[in-house]
């Protein structure tokens, strides 16, 4: 299997602050990782695929970049509703492997 | 706009069988690949296996002699079994479609939508 490890596991940010959370792949994926938001108590929304296009309807503050093992999630100024955990997936080969997740917290 | 829904028990006893089912609504089950993923309280994402509508089903190594999915495209539904349960299988289960999109060089796949989940526990 891939393993995917995302660091950190989690951060303390302000509102309008600029954060980027790293996934690492243990082996090249390309450019074959997704990221998520996942708000508590609900279902992973996903934010970016394809390393970096953005999902339609998603605010343009969220940029994704990488390719082979190393992937950045970047969100360019922290609102409110962005308070949550953030995972990471690669999509190269099955079985699809998800980061442990980054939580961003005030 | 496709939407999904898990149902079934939300308690199972040790070393019982695990069901579910998800509908989905909105769209046709046809010519998609379904998945089931799971969260334990707390911890991350585990994706469990998806089934395309021809009825090929491919499953995670950690979970496939135990686990079974399967597709009534008459109901727009696909179902999770999941054999000789324990304490370790309590998760929210979710529901999934594989989106796809295509570039020059090859295939790209995500999780979207989901299903809302629905919490399992597993106790005697």
């Amino acid at each position: 299997d891939i393993q995917m490890t995302q660091s950190p596991s989690s951060l303390s940010a302000s509102l309008g602050d600029r954060i980027t959370i790293t996934c690492r792949a243990s082996q090249s994926i390309s450019d074959y990782l997704n990221w998520y938001q996942q708000r508590p108590g609900k279902a992973p929304k996903v934010l970016i695929y394809g390393a970096f296009s953005l999902q339609s309807g998603v605010p343009s503050r969220f940029s994704g970049s990488g390719s082979g093992t190393d992937f950045t999630l970047t969100i360019s100024s922290l609102q409110p509703e962005d308070f949550a955990t953030y995972y990471c997936q690669q999509s190269y080969k099955t079985p699809w492997t998800f980061g442990q997740g980054t939580k961003v917290e005030i | 706009q496709v939407q999904l829904q898990e149902s079934g028990p939300g308690l199972v006893k040790p070393s019982e069988t695990l069901s579910l089912i998800c509908t989905v609504s909105g769209g046709s089950i046809s010519n998609h690949y379904w998945s089931w993923i799971r969260q334990p309280p707390g911890k991350g994402l585990e994706w469990i296996g998806h089934i395309y509508n021809t009825g090929d089903a491919n499953y995670n190594p950690s979970l496939k002699s135990r686990v079974t999915i399967s597709l009534d495209t008459s109901r727009d539904q696909f179902s999770l079994h999941l054999t000789s349960v324990t304490a370790a299988d309590t998760a929210v289960y979710y529901c999934a479609r594989r989106t796809s999109y295509y570039r020059t060089n090859g295939g790209y796949y995500w999780f979207d939508p989901w299903g809302q989940g629905t919490l399992v526990s597993v106790s005697s």
